[in-house]
């Protein structure tokens, strides 16, 4: 079975903090995915990453940065939290190539920034 | 730029009915993916079902099936015979086909959260 694992279920910050968000797959897929899912709005993209060290900002880059230094791993990292990013924050990983291709999802991270 | 349209926040259903979620797409592109992913409570989301534009069968994975129309850009998904296990949010997604490559970016809807009453 694909896996996708998140560091935290649940994490609690102070605006202003440094925050790192960590997703690890072990499928071996080269494309990745960081969504925050807010109520009434969906999943939004926030970054995204088609190979090591390559990445492309979604549609709700501000305030946000990534790294991928491994194939299998890719980071969110919030510069400076702020209480408008409080959320819940989804990574996911599918094969690149294939338009058709399931996205596997981990179980989320719920960030409270205060 | 795509956008994908859910206008039922909220849906309930008795145990062993049948229930339709409604999507809606709004697109330029003429060759397309979409899709249903279900978010049970605090679990993964999950795959449902998807269907490729090109292709006119209806998709269908057991007690899951979908009324895609292209004419009208609509997207539904019809449980049947519903389960508790059934109870989650259901997202519809899509993406386009790009010539047969693509990044996988996928465009979401707002979801609908499903309950189902035993």
């Amino acid at each position: 079975d694909v896996k996708v694992t998140q560091s935290s279920r649940y994490l609690v910050k102070r605006t202003g903090e440094k925050v790192f968000l960590e997703c690890v797959q072990d499928m071996d897929h080269e494309n990745m995915f960081w969504y925050r899912q807010d109520p009434g709005l969906g999943l939004r993209l926030i970054y995204f990453s088609y190979d090591v060290k390559m990445k492309e900002k979604g549609d709700i880059p501000e305030g946000y940065s990534v790294s991928r230094e491994k194939k299998e791993r890719f980071s969110l990292i919030l510069e400076s939290a702020s209480t408008n990013q409080t959320s819940m924050y989804l990574c996911a990983s599918s094969l690149v190539g294939l338009a058709g291709a399931e996205q596997y999802f981990g179980p989320g991270t719920r960030l409270t920034v205060t | 730029a795509q956008t994908v349209t859910q206008s039922q926040p909220e849906m309930s259903v008795q145990e062993a009915e049948t229930v339709t979620l409604s999507c809606t797409y709004d697109t330029s592109e003429n060759n397309y993916y979409l899709f249903w992913y279900k978010q049970p409570p605090s679990r993964q989301m999950i795959l449902v079902i998807r269907q490729e534009a090109y292709k006119q069968q209806n998709a269908t994975e057991n007690r899951f099936s979908v009324n895609f129309q292209k004419a009208a850009k609509s997207f539904s998904l019809k449980i049947s015979d519903s389960q508790l296990g059934d109870t989650a949010m259901y997202f519809c997604a899509f993406i386009p086909h790009a010539g047969g490559t693509s990044y996988g970016k996928l465009t979401f809807g707002q979801g609908t959260i499903l309950t189902v009453h035993p």
